[in-house]
């Protein structure tokens, strides 16, 4: 079975400032990568996903995110932070095959800081 | 309109009663999930449907049922509400057809067990 870990639970940060919210993952078969996000009082929306190939990848808003199979680790990014990315990220995992269930880590809280 | 509807938005109840959550969508999507999210604990899986004659357990289906009543619906039930499921309940659709399978989610149901 595969887990998830999201290494930080609340992420204060200082508008314009870069930011990186950490996710690692444990499975013994491939899987697929997602982050989602979570604004105030609204459902959750897809930012990007890891599937295949590059394993540098680019989602909305600015963010991105880098597989890495050795560490297996799929830490999100944006350089430059806005006001408006205030909410809750969702680092989650899917087993090619198998059970295809989506597996979510515990989510982090993301402030910004003006 | 949104794809994936939910009703109600928010519920009060309390314990001992019965209560149904319905989720609708647009999207022509064969598969439907139900999740809850608790503070610090993320998402978590009650129960999905692959169609509407494939029902399976998530990893917290005790105290809850569900059911398939068409493609488009997907309802959970409360069969006797206990205060800690107190918490917002998510729907979610996909679709078998696409690679590494986005899931969708509604808005949620905010519900509050007395």
């Amino acid at each position: 079975a595969q887990s998830v870990t999201q290494l930080d639970s609340q992420v204060p940060v200082f508008e314009e400032a870069p930011v990186e919210l950490r996710c690692n993952y444990s499975s013994s078969v491939s899987v697929y990568l997602f982050w989602y996000v979570q604004y105030p009082n609204q459902g959750l929306q897809l930012l990007l996903k890891y599937l295949s190939g590059s394993t540098l990848v680019k989602g909305i808003n600015g963010f991105e995110a880098e597989f890495n199979k050795s560490q297996t680790s799929f830490h999100l990014r944006k350089p430059s932070v806005h006001i408006s990315d205030t909410a809750e990220y969702f680092c989650a995992v899917r087993e090619f095959q198998g059970a295809q269930k989506l597996v979510f880590g515990q989510g982090t809280r993301l402030t910004i800081n003006p | 309109d949104a794809d994936v509807t939910q009703t109600p938005r928010n519920r009060i109840t309390k314990t001992g009663k019965r209560i149904m959550l319905e989720c609708s969508q647009t999207k022509g999507h064969d598969r439907m999930y139900w999740y809850r999210q608790d503070p610090g604990l993320g998402l978590r899986l009650i129960y999905y449907s692959f169609d509407v004659k494939d029902i399976n357990k998530g990893e917290i289906s005790d105290g809850y049922s569900v059911s398939r009543q068409a493609q488009a619906k997907f309802s959970l039930s409360l069969e006797s509400a206990i205060p800690n499921q107190t918490a917002l309940y998510f729907c979610a659709t996909s679709t078998s057809g696409s690679v590494g399978e986005t899931q969708y989610f509604g808005p949620g149901t905010r519900l509050l067990v007395l």
